[in-house]
């Protein structure tokens, strides 16, 4: 029972546009998303995160949109640069009573061609 | 200055033993974790600790025990490993109640 999904495995894009990579939550518990970025053999890196009682959020050329009542997240990166291939990875929380707990998308890998 | 830190980086063993994995956190977190990431790429929490007390604990199978020997320390001890047990195994830690979790480089275990 995946709770949170990352349906697009892949994701390639020109250098200097926009990339926009998406996530679908099921739980309607959740009250935090976050996005990592992970380089290979390297742990998740925290990226950028959003509160369930926002819509946007935005730090420097990274954005994260979220629709609540479509149960849908995104970050848009503008300009995509090189640097940015990574396999981004979309995670949603709930405060359980005895911690927090990260639930993570499967990922989508960003190629960020020149 | 690594924040997350992970031993070993490899581990190659064979079926049937018993390995550790340590996990250190120099950040002055309180909480720390301890995920999975399997063949698929799934990530997912399998315990967290909060000041040297278990807070969550999966449906892991008990041949995994962690270990808090302080609020800086996590060991995964696991006992009698199997293949299944191959996997890239993350620590992270977090202050108490904060929603951002910090990793390690993880430790990628195949068992033969």
């Amino acid at each position: 029972d995946q709770q949170v999904k990352q349906n697009s495995p892949s994701l390639s894009v020109q250098e200097g546009r926009i990339s926009i990579l998406n996530c679908d939550y099921t739980n309607s518990m959740f009250d935090y998303f976050l996005w990592y970025k992970k380089y290979p053999a390297e742990g998740p890196t925290f990226l950028i995160s959003i509160s369930s009682i926002k819509d946007k959020n935005e730090d420097g050329r990274f954005t994260v949109f979220l629709n609540k009542s479509a149960k849908h997240l995104s970050l848009h990166i503008v300009p995509s640069q090189p640097g940015d291939s990574a396999v981004y990875f979309c995670a949603a929380e709930y405060f359980t009573g005895g911690g927090n707990k990260l639930t993570f998308g499967t990922g989508t890998q960003l190629k960020v061609e020149l | 200055d690594t924040a997350v830190s992970q031993t070993p980086k490899y581990l190659v063993t064979q079926m049937g033993n018993d390995k550790s994995i340590k996990c250190e956190q120099n950040l002055g977190h309180d909480t720390m974790y301890w995920y999975k990431q399997d063949s698929k790429k799934f990530l997912k929490i399998m315990f967290s600790y909060n000041n040297k007390e278990l807070i969550i604990n999966e449906t892991v199978p008990n041949r995994f025990s962690p270990k808090s020997p302080d609020k800086a320390h996590l060991n995964l001890h696991i006992n009698s490993l199997e293949l299944g047990d191959s996997a890239v195994y993350f620590c992270a830690s977090s202050l108490a109640g904060a929603q951002t979790q910090y990793f390690g480089p993880g430790t990628r275990l195949l068992v033969l």
